[in-house]
């Protein structure tokens, strides 16, 4: 149990889709994160909320939209994608951010675009 | 440029020692992390080192030189379960995780 769920757990959207990843920590830690992560490829950082207010966005585009309504949930809202958006899409929380706090991970929503 | 270099995969014979290294060039250093990664699974937190030396839990040992740039995961005894991607992070000097790509380790009975 890692204290921290993703919804779905896989995905499969159309390029002219809309859909939303839900996150939610059960840990009460004030830091959300949101990471792409590809094969062979780092973690890609982004979004941070820290105290719900987003702290980091690492040029994302547009087409990738976050919304932290309360220290407990974090959403990303997708719509008109690309195929090489396909990717795993991984929820992490913190104590604090801005810190060397562990991040703890949910399991990920595995996201194919078509 | 931040660079995390680990090797990209590993084999290993079950019940025999590997070691994964990690070696890092940051804008400066304020810890560093590895996690573990079963596949289609969450990544999961196995140690944190911010000083030099080694250190021990159970089968898994993680050792940092900051001088060198470097650290060393050591798994013993090892278990099939223990397959999986393992990823080195760095805490560079404003707080943010510098991660590497990840090294899959494969475990042969």
């Amino acid at each position: 149990e890692t204290g921290v769920t993703q919804t779905p757990r896989h995905l499969v959207m159309g390029m002219t889709n809309k859909k939303s990843l839900k996150c939610e920590q059960h840990l009460g830690h004030n830091a959300m994160y949101w990471y792409k992560q590809s094969a062979k490829k780092p973690l890609e950082l982004m979004f941070v909320y820290s105290l719900e207010e987003r702290v980091e966005n690492n040029s994302v585009p547009s087409r990738f939209s976050p919304e932290c309504p309360n220290s407990s949930h974090l959403f990303l809202h997708l719509h008109t994608l690309q195929p090489e958006d396909s990717a795993l899409y991984l929820c992490a929380s913190s104590q604090s951010w801005g810190a060397t706090d562990t991040q703890y991970f949910g399991p990920g929503t595995r996201l194919t675009v078509l | 440029g931040q660079n995390i270099d680990q090797p990209t995969e590993m084999t290993a014979t079950e019940g025999a020692i590997v070691q994964i290294n990690c070696t890092y060039q940051t804008s400066g250093f304020n810890g560093l992390f590895w996690y573990q990664q079963h596949a289609g699974e969450a990544p999961t937190f196995l140690s944190y080192n911010v000083l030099d030396g080694l250190e021990e839990k159970g089968r898994f040992s993680s050792f940092l030189s900051r001088s060198k740039g470097y650290s060393y995961l050591l798994l013993k005894e090892l278990q099939m379960k223990d397959s999986a991607s393992y990823l080195c992070a760095v805490v560079d000097s404003n707080y943010q995780l510098i991660w590497g790509a990840g090294t899959k380790l494969i475990i042969k009975p």
